[in-house]
């Protein structure tokens, strides 16, 4: 049964990069089949797209998030990655990870999420 | 400012029908499938239609999912108060070469 779980700090400073990191079981991330990906959530507020990654390297990133956010894959540990930089308080969420078919639009399963306070 | 457009909240009787709709453009909605996630609080979105119409296994019929043009609608029949949640719809945005978001229903069961 494929799980995804993130981790991270759940506060960060103002100014600070944020890393967050998604372990995957279940599945491996080298299966060219599927694009790994980052959603957040604002306290309150609807989901926000942040960005993708294939095992071949391809990354698509949210416009408004691109020049503060990078995805990468750790191979060894079957894990993905997510770092964005300048944190502000508007970045405070829950992040979740979640699998998405190459192809394919939507997003399945999610992770259960973790929640990022951006706070001094 | 969501890519996507539905409305904040509908609601219904038990036993009724709702439908959800979700207002794009050609870039997006026009051009691809639409995903449907339900989402209760404190939890992870959960697929409930993928494809605009394919439901995933374990989704019961009373789901349906359907799109003209610019539009995409998510039906739920025979409501039940375990259907109270926010749903939220999902798709490809050509321009933006992103995924987008809806902003958001709350479903209220009354």
């Amino acid at each position: 049964q494929l799980q995804l779980q993130e981790s991270g700090p759940g506060l960060v400073k103002p100014s600070e990069t944020l890393s967050l990191t998604c372990t995957v079981s279940g599945d491996s991330i080298t299966n060219s089949a599927y694009f790994w990906g980052w959603i957040r959530q604002p306290p309150g507020k609807g989901l926000e797209w942040i960005g993708i990654i294939h095992y071949n390297g391809r990354t698509y990133y949210s416009p408004s998030l691109k020049s503060r956010v990078t995805i990468s894959l750790d191979t060894s540990n079957n894990q993905f990655s997510l770092n964005l930089n300048s944190m502000t308080a508007a970045d405070t969420a829950v992040y979740y990870c979640a699998r998405r078919a190459s192809g394919k639009i939507w997003f399945d399963p999610w992770g259960q999420g973790t929640l990022v306070t951006v706070s001094s | 400012q969501s890519v996507l457009t539905q409305p904040p909240s509908v609601s219904a009787a038990p036993g009724q029908k709702v439908t959800i709709s979700c207002s794009g453009s050609t870039s997006n909605i026009g051009s691809y499938y639409v995903a449907w996630y339900q989402q209760f609080p404190g939890t992870a979105p959960k697929l409930v239609m993928y494809e605009t119409d394919k439901r995933p296994s374990g989704i019961p019929d009373r789901f349906s999912g359907s799109k003209s043009g610019t539009s995409a609608t998510l039906g739920i029949t025979g409501l039940q108060t375990g259907d109270e949640a926010d749903y939220y719809c999902g798709t490809w945005d050509s321009s933006l070469s992103a995924g987008v978001f809806g902003g958001g229903t709350k479903l209220t069961v009354l």
